[in-house]
């Protein structure tokens, strides 16, 4: 069975500071990767995906994140980090078969101090 | 603007009442999903359809069923609420393709509160 792990609940960034938010997958296959943002009181949002290809993916807002196939990471970062990017962000993995579901981390929520 | 939109966003139930939750989806998707956040829990998936008619379980099926009717439809019904089911819902709906997984697009959410 799939499975995602976020180890970090929780993550506070000074603005302006670089950002990392930690993924692990597990998978037996190559897996589809996703990661989305929730801004409170909102549904998700999907930042960006990795289907195959190129293992740097870049997304919305700025963010982009790396796929790792040695780690099973999918990591999601920004340069810069601005206030508006205080949300929760989860990362999803899902598998290559035509019908199948996405499984969500359990999140991270960012704090963005000023 | 392509939309997932969910009737409620907030809802106070009585514990034994029938509950329902509409989401309507505007995209022409075929894969429509309901999921239900709690803190520290993440997104868990109740239940999700392919196509209208068709119903599969997901994680935590118990004490929901789903209707779609319709292609752009799809309901969540909580038989007799409890206040264990006190969270909110998450419906999506995605396009087949690319694994079926071209990207999920969600609703608000609906809140639910059981007392």
């Amino acid at each position: 069975a799939q499975s995602v792990t976020q180890p970090d609940i929780h993550i506070t960034v000074s603005e302006g500071a670089s950002l990392e938010l930690r993924c692990n997958y597990s998978y037996g296959a190559t897996p589809y990767l996703f990661w989305y943002v929730q801004s409170p009181g909102q549904g998700l949002q999907l930042l960006l995906k990795y289907f195959s290809g190129d293992t740097l993916v870049q997304g919305i807002k700025g963010f982009e994140a790396e796929f790792k196939r040695s780690q099973s990471s999918f990591n999601l970062r920004k340069p810069s980090v601005h206030w508006s990017d205080a949300a929760e962000y989860f990362c999803a993995v899902g598998a290559e078969s035509g019908y199948s579901t996405l499984t969500f981390g359990k999140g991270t929520m960012l704090l963005v101090s000023p | 603007d392509v939309k997932v939109t969910q009737s409620s966003r907030y809802l106070v139930k009585r514990t034994g009442e029938k509950v329902f939750l509409e989401c309507v989806q505007d995209m022409d998707h075929e894969n429509m999903f309901w999921y239900r956040q709690d803190p520290g829990l993440g997104l868990r998936l109740i239940y999700f359809s392919y196509d209208v008619k068709m119903k599969e379980k997901g994680d935590i099926p118990e004490g929901y069923s789903v209707s779609r009717e319709k292609k752009e439809r799809f309901s969540l019904i909580l038989e007799s609420a409890s206040t264990n089911q006190t969270s909110m819902y998450l419906c999506a709906s995605s396009p087949v393709g690319t694994g079926g997984l071209g990207g999920y697009t969600f609703g608000s959410g609906t809140r639910l509160t059981v007392v």
